[in-house]
């Protein structure tokens, strides 16, 4: 069964940081692309970014509001990816869910990061 | 970037009735697009991918057509547990994008 769970959200003042981590099991995810989504509070979702797998080259594409501030990153030794939140806003105040890229699959329960003073 | 724009934003209906979500993308996708299911304070849930393909564990009553710019949720019988909010998203292209949500009521 695949699981992803997401954690490391925190609160943090604005342009402060924070890594957020997902932890996968239940499929190989050496082979998978993977993608970050966001829901700011009683908003739609917001897709944030993706980073292939290593036989694709590790590419990352970013949305063009987190693009410079935002990177995203794997281990495939230990089945996790990464998110890397630099000079936070209170615009990124949101739950962050990890998910498999191109086509989505089942999602984690999300990890709520908080940027206020 | 691709626009993706879900009608109705809202919809009111009864228990047995069919329903129908359309999602339409400002430009062609193919069959890039994905359905999915969010309830009040839990995690979003994949229903559909390449516009027609239901995720494994998906009831059969819910179905998904359309290709290029036009694509159709259609929930075949509602039950008490489908009304929640629905959201379309297209992976043709980055930035992936997602519909803006149409929310399900219970009439």
């Amino acid at each position: 069964e695949v699981q992803l769970v997401e954690s490391g959200g925190d609160l943090v003042q604005p342009g402060g940081s924070l890594r957020l981590s997902c932890a996968a099991s239940g499929f190989t995810f050496s082979n998978a692309w993977m993608s970050w989504v966001r829901q700011a509070p009683g908003k739609g979702l917001e897709w944030v970014g993706r980073i292939k797998n290593k036989v694709d080259g590790e590419t990352t594409d970013y949305a063009a509001p987190v693009k410079g501030r935002f990177t995203i990153s794997r281990d495939d030794s230990k089945n996790t990816l990464y998110l890397q939140m630099n000079s936070l806003k209170t615009e990124d105040t949101a739950v962050y869910y990890c998910i498999t890229a191109p086509r989505p699959g089942p999602w984690g329960q999300g990890t709520l990061v908080t940027v206020s003073s | 970037d691709i626009q993706m724009t879900q009608s109705p934003s809202s919809l009111s209906a009864s228990v047995g009735d069919r329903v129908s979500i359309t999602c339409r993308a400002s430009q062609g996708i193919s069959t890039y697009l994905a359905w999915f299911q969010q309830k009040p304070g839990k995690a979003p849930k994949s229903l559909i991918y390449a516009a027609s393909s239901l995720q494994s564990g998906v009831p059969s009553q819910f179905s998904g057509s359309g290709s290029g710019t036009d694509f159709t949720l259609t929930i075949s019988s509602l039950q008490p547990e489908d009304f929640a909010t629905y959201y379309c998203q297209q992976y043709n292209s980055y930035p992936y994008t997602f519909g803006q949500g149409t929310k399900l009521e219970i009439k």
